[in-house]
């Protein structure tokens, strides 16, 4: 069982939006902005898409972001694009040596 | 430009060890944070613990400590993940990744990998 809890799947249609969440405690994403989210798919390494709950690294496209309530982290994709159809893994910091990870959302562009 | 190369697949045998290596490239390594982290077979990503490339101390994430090892060689910007007595649960890709953007404990610039699969 993984220590952050994402649904195992989620889909939109292209254009639209989706939102990926990213459940965990106070002791970790209720605690820290250090909440990450990336995108992997088939057979490559993952791709870093947002940094400390809402900040988008050089390169990003902008249809990404992020957010958080309480010990809930979100990624929106706004306009999804048939290439977003990957894995997104949200990870946060939880502590001195203690990153967790969520166990993954596949996400598919209908 | 940072770039991670890490070494190819390996195929071992139950209680055996293996050495990964990861060079970094385009950053003074001194410098960068390398991280590693584990993604099993149809599962997510493991943080395993991360060297100070600057001081040399290694921090183990729980579940990683006793049989893994972080090391590193400065004088070819490596660092090396040591795994002893391999088990046939710790078959998974094994991925090396610099820390960016301060402590912001993201990762932008990963390693493509090495597999490991541990068999008899």
């Amino acid at each position: 069982q993984s220590a952050l809890t994402q649904p195992p799947s989620a889909s939109g249609s292209r254009g639209q939006s989706v939102a990926i969440s990213c459940t965990g405690t106070s002791s970790d994403v209720g605690a820290y902005n250090s909440v990450s989210w990336y995108q992997q798919h088939p057979g490559k390494a993952p791709k870093l898409m947002i940094y400390e709950v809402n900040k988008r690294p050089s390169g990003v496209p902008d249809r990404f972001s992020g957010s958080k309530s309480g010990n809930t982290a979100s990624l929106t994709v706004s306009g999804l694009h048939t290439e977003d159809e990957a894995d997104y893994y949200c990870s946060s910091f939880a502590g001195t040596n203690n990153l967790l990870f969520g166990g993954g959302t596949k996400l598919t562009v209908l | 430009q940072v770039q991670l190369m890490q070494s190819g697949s390996e195929l071992k045998k139950p209680g055996a060890s293996v050495k990964l290596s990861c060079k970094a490239s385009g950053c003074t390594f001194t410098s960068c944070a390398l991280n590693w982290l584990r993604q099993a077979p149809g599962h997510g990503l493991e943080w395993m613990g991360w060297m100070d490339s600057k001081g040399g101390n290694p921090a183990y994430a729980q579940g990683f400590t006793g049989r893994f090892v972080f090391s590193l060689d400065t004088s070819v910007s490596t660092a090396y993940l040591q795994i002893s007595g391999l088990k046939a649960e710790d078959t998974a890709i094994y991925y090396c990744a610099k820390e960016g953007y301060g402590d912001s404990n993201a990762f932008d610039i990963w390693g493509q990998g090495t597999m490991l699969t541990v068999s008899s």
